[in-house]
């Protein structure tokens, strides 16, 4: 059963500020590890999905960071703003033959203006 | 507006009875996702159709069946329900594959009386 954490569970900052969130997973079968911005009464958004050890992809102010030996990404957010407002989704792909996702649980940000 | 249609918004049965849930993917699109959201859990991955085959599978219960069509938009059937099926049901679309950015649907709220 693949295992897939997220921390913190929730983060307020103040608008400017930057800050970081991590989600880890288990690391042996790993295939690709997605994330989402998912903001209240809407539908989870696609920001990257990841594939290779030590990719970073970047979205504006957003950008993230992958090491599949260790099984964490990281994603940062690059002074905020009270529009990014949401609930950060990681989710895991294990390569075991049927592949699905695992969500954690997420990390609500509050960005206060 | 992603892009992928969800029908009913809404829906409100009662214990023991079927409901089928609709799913148009985005044009282009062949693989279509079935997520459960319910209060007291996170997000839930449900099962994987790619080009009318089921691909992958998540946390999905036997009283619960998917199919994919050649038109290629999806139903998600939900038999026998209890109350603890009460849930918000998404639909997501990729173009191919489950480490490809998927599109999410508005959900069809599920409450079961």
């Amino acid at each position: 059963i693949l295992n897939v954490e997220q921390s913190p569970q929730s983060l307020h900052v103040q608008e400017g500020d930057s800050t970081n969130f991590t989600c880890s997973f288990p690391s042996s079968n790993f295939y690709a590890l997605h994330w989402y911005r998912w903001e209240t009464a809407k539908s989870p958004e696609a920001l990257f999905v990841m594939t290779l050890n030590g990719d970073e992809k970047k979205k504006g102010r957003i950008s993230a960071t992958l090491n599949t030996k260790e099984g964490y990404s990281y994603l940062y957010i690059k002074g905020s703003q009270p529009e990014d407002s949401a609930t950060y989704l990681c989710a895991s792909v294990e390569d075991t033959g049927r592949r699905a996702l695992t969500f954690g649980s997420g990390t609500r940000l509050q960005v206060q203006p | 507006d992603s892009g992928v249609t969800q029908t009913p918004k809404h829906l409100i049965t009662a214990t023991g009875q079927r409901v089928t849930l609709r799913c148009s993917p985005r044009s282009g699109d062949l693989s279509v996702y079935w997520y459960q959201q319910s209060l007291d859990q996170g997000l839930q991955f449900l099962i994987q159709y790619y080009n009318g085959e089921e691909r992958a599978k998540g946390n999905i219960l036997e009283r619960f069946s998917a199919q994919q069509f050649p038109d290629l938009h999806s139903e998600l059937n939900l038999s026998s329900l209890e109350l603890g099926d009460s849930a918000l049901y998404f639909c997501a679309s990729s173009v191919r594959r489950i480490d490809n950015e998927q599109f999410f649907g508005p959900g069809t709220r599920l409450t079961v009386l």
